[in-house]
């Protein structure tokens, strides 16, 4: 079955390090691959997103991630983070093309930023 | 920027007793799911909806859940006899082809 995979359960850095969190799925076929930001008590918001094209994406607030298809991966990065940036990340692919169809999500991340 | 609306924020709910969660997809979404979230697991997906019918559904998704689009606008999800295993944050989404897979706030179901 397909699934994805986030290696880094808890992270913790301190405000201005740089933030690489990994994203490793399993499908050999097309996908389209997102990362969703939950901050506390609240839903879950689109970072980014891969569907075709060039493979660095740029999201929102300053996050970044490469689809590097031959590793099966699509990591997150940020040069800087801040505090305001802890919270749970998740990577979900969608299998084939398209915006449509069920999301497969990794287990998540939780990020904490110390001030 | 359009957003996807659940009703209730937080439900409670005795066991066996029926519940219906609400949404409001946004309006010129084709596609409607229902995902769910128990404490500290990961995001998963229950049904997706399609044109009025089921288009996909998980094994979680068993006689006792159901979906509905009663009217123009409305996404349901209905649990026929809640369990104490039922208890967790569902949430609703929307997508049209082309268009961002936009969450709702989520629905905190507890079932004691």
């Amino acid at each position: 079955a397909q699934s994805v995979s986030q290696h880094n359960h808890h992270v913790i850095l301190s405000e201005a390090a740089s933030l690489e969190l990994g994203c490793n799925y399993s499908y050999g076929g097309t996908v389209n691959l997102f990362w969703y930001v939950q901050y506390p008590g609240q839903h879950l918001q689109l970072l980014l997103k891969y569907f075709s094209g060039d493979p660095l994406v740029k999201g929102i607030k300053g996050f970044e991630a490469e689809f590097i298809k031959s590793k099966f991966s699509f990591n997150l990065r940020k040069p800087s983070v801040q505090w305001s940036d802890t919270a749970e990340y998740f990577c979900a692919v969608i299998i084939g093309s398209g915006n449509t169809g069920k999301l497969i999500f990794g287990q998540g991340t939780t990020l904490q930023v110390k001030p | 920027e359009p957003e996807v609306t659940q009703t209730p924020s937080h439900q409670v709910t005795q066991m066996g007793q029926e519940v219906i969660l609400r949404c409001v997809p946004i309006s010129n979404h084709l596609y409607f799911y229902w995902y769910r979230q128990i404490l500290g697991q990961k995001v998963e997906f229950l049904v997706s909806f399609y044109n009025n019918e089921i288009s996909e559904k998980s094994e979680i998704f068993d006689d006792q859940f159901s979906v509905e689009r009663p009217d123009g606008s409305n996404f349901t999800l209905k649990i026929r006899s809640t369990k104490l295993e039922d208890s967790a944050m569902y949430f609703c989404a929307s997508s049209d082809p082309g268009v961002s897979y936009t969450f709702g706030s989520g629905t905190r179901l507890t079932v004691v």
